[in-house]
């Protein structure tokens, strides 16, 4: 069974520009976060879907984040426009219907706003 | 609010030495307690978890117990090796009304020689 990934590995752009990063859940895991980790700190809670609605988004930093989730498979998070700050890992986790403790993550995408 | 600390490191160890990386969360409800690892170049890894008070999770030759008391949640191992290098976190998930939300530790970076 595949895990969780991740697409792109690695974007480096430039401040004001757009970055869009995907995640592919575990197939079958109706719940999808977002994590985040800036500059060697903790790992932060961005956002928590289950399906295709949002059921926690008290983690989002501003609304230049805008994550989606159509169709309850893979979620995107666009960032948009980018600044410095928003540089870091960004990691998606999955998890079954009822099971939210025990969450899957995927190998994260490194974002560098240059 | 919920909050995880963790010794900062890093963490420098010969092989075959005793490792203890601290933790201690905060109180609030009953949380359930993990330790997850990064390896280098992976994405995180569920090492261990306890779910209540005085249960003990192992897994790989590292061993967490969870202490109300002292609000700990400290990782040993009794005998590190050189593959044991990695990232590892400490990370609280309370349920309830934080729904899937996992708070996380700024990480403890294990260097271990040969």
């Amino acid at each position: 069974e595949a895990g969780v990934t991740q697409f792109p590995s690695h974007s480096v752009i430039e401040k004001g520009q757009t970055v869009t990063l995907r995640c592919d859940p575990i197939s079958g895991h109706d719940n999808l976060y977002w994590y985040r980790r800036v500059m060697g700190k903790e790992i932060k809670f961005l956002l928590h879907f289950v399906k295709e609605s949002k059921q926690d988004e008290s983690g989002m930093p501003n609304n230049r984040f805008l994550a989606e989730r159509t169709g309850g498979t893979y979620s995107t998070l666009k960032v948009q426009p980018a600044e410095l700050e928003d540089s870091g890992v960004y990691f998606c986790a999955s998890s079954v219907r009822g099971r939210t403790d025990t969450q899957y993550f995927g190998p994260g995408t490194r974002l560098t706003v240059l | 609010g919920d909050s995880v600390t963790q010794m900062e490191g890093p963490v420098t160890l010969s092989e075959e030495a005793f490792l203890t990386i601290n933790c201690t969360y905060t109180a609030t409800g009953y949380p359930s307690l993990f330790w997850y690892v990064q390896y280098p170049g992976e994405g995180l890894q569920l090492l261990l978890k306890a779910t209540k008070a005085d249960d003990k999770g192992s897994n790989k030759g590292f061993e967490a117990t969870y202490r109300k008391e002292t609000t700990s949640f400290h990782l040993e191992k009794g005998s590190v090796q050189v593959s044991d290098s990695a990232v590892y976190f400490c990370a609280r998930f309370a349920g309830g009304t934080s729904y899937g939300k996992l708070t996380f530790g700024q990480g403890t970076i294990l260097t271990v020689h040969p």
